[in-house]
C-alpha cells in the first residue's frame, strides 16, 4: 500500500530564510508526487506536481526515486507562505481521470516576519 | 479550473442523526471524490463517486454508513448516518479534471455532540 510521511508537524522560518518541507513515500510503481497547499480561510490547492518540473511561487520539488523523497523547497521564504503543505501521492488506474489521492499528515509552515 | 461548492459549509448534529452533504460543480465531470479530515489528521479518502453506477468505497468505509448518490454529472451527495462524535471532520468533495489535477471543494465542517 502507499504512504505518504511528512516528518515535520510545524515548521518555522524566518523571512528570507530558505525553506524546505520534508516528504517520503512508499509505492511499489512509478509515483505522480504532488503537493498540495492550504493558506487561512481558503481551500486547499494544487501548488505543484512532479511531472510538470515547474516552479510555482518560488518553490520548486524535485522526485528522488533512490531515496523515495519529493522535498519542497524555496530559497527565501515570504510571508505569504505561511500556510498547510500537503504532500500527496497519486495511485493511477487503468482509466485515466481516476486518479486517488494518498496525503501525508501535513506540515503548517510559518513565516517569522 | 473548476469551481465546487458545498453545502452545508458547517453544522452540529446530535448523535444518532444524519446528515447530507451535497456536492455542486459547475460542469461535468466523470469521477467525484469524498475525503474526510479528522481534527489534526490528514485527509483520508472515502469513496469515488461515477455516474450512473454504485460509489468505490475505500477500505474502512461502508455504503450503509456513507450512502454517496450521484445522479447527473455535476453533482454527489454524501450522507454521513447514525453519527457519533468520532464523526466529527471537515468532509470534502473533489474533482479530477485535466492533467491530473485535483479540484476540492471548500469542504463541510461536522460537529457531532
Amino acid at each position: 500500500a502507499q504512504r505518504v510521511t511528512q516528518p515535520e508537524k510545524l515548521l518555522s522560518v524566518f523571512k528570507g530564510a530558505p525553506v524546505e518541507l520534508k516528504c517520503n513515500y512508499s509505492y511499489s510503481g512509478s509515483p505522480e508526487l504532488f503537493w498540495y497547499v492550504q493558506y487561512s480561510r481558503q481551500r486547499l490547492q494544487l501548488l505543484l506536481r512532479h511531472i510538470s518540473r515547474e516552479s510555482i511561487k518560488g518553490f520548486t520539488a524535485d522526485l528522488n526515486k533512490g531515496e523515495t523523497s519529493f522535498h519542497l523547497k524555496k530559497p527565501f521564504a515570504q510571508e505569504e507562505d505561511s500556510a498547510m503543505y500537503y504532500c500527496a501521492l497519486s495511485d493511477r488506474r487503468s482509466n485515466f481521470g481516476n486518479e486517488k489521492l494518498t496525503f501525508g499528515t501535513g506540515t503548517r509552515l510559518t513565516i517569522i516576519p | 479550473s473548476a469551481v465546487i461548492s458545498q453545502k452545508p459549509s458547517r453544522d452540529i448534529c446530535q448523535r444518532g442523526t444524519s446528515l447530507t452533504i451535497q456536492c455542486q460543480v459547475d460542469s461535468q465531470v466523470t469521477m467525484m471524490f469524498w475525503y474526510r479530515q479528522q481534527p489534526g489528521q490528514s485527509l483520508t479518502l472515502i469513496a469515488t463517486a461515477n455516474q450512473g453506477s454504485e460509489a468505490t468505497y475505500e477500505s474502512g468505509f461502508v455504503i450503509d454508513k456513507f450512502p454517496i448518490s450521484r445522479p447527473n454529472l455535476t453533482f454527489s451527495t454524501l450522507t454521513v448516518s447514525n453519527m457519533s462524535p468520532e464523526d466529527s471532520s471537515i468532509y470534502l468533495c473533489s474533482v479530477f479534471r485535466g492533467s491530473y489535477e485535483q479540484y476540492f471543494g471548500p469542504g463541510t465542517r461536522l460537529t457531532v455532540t
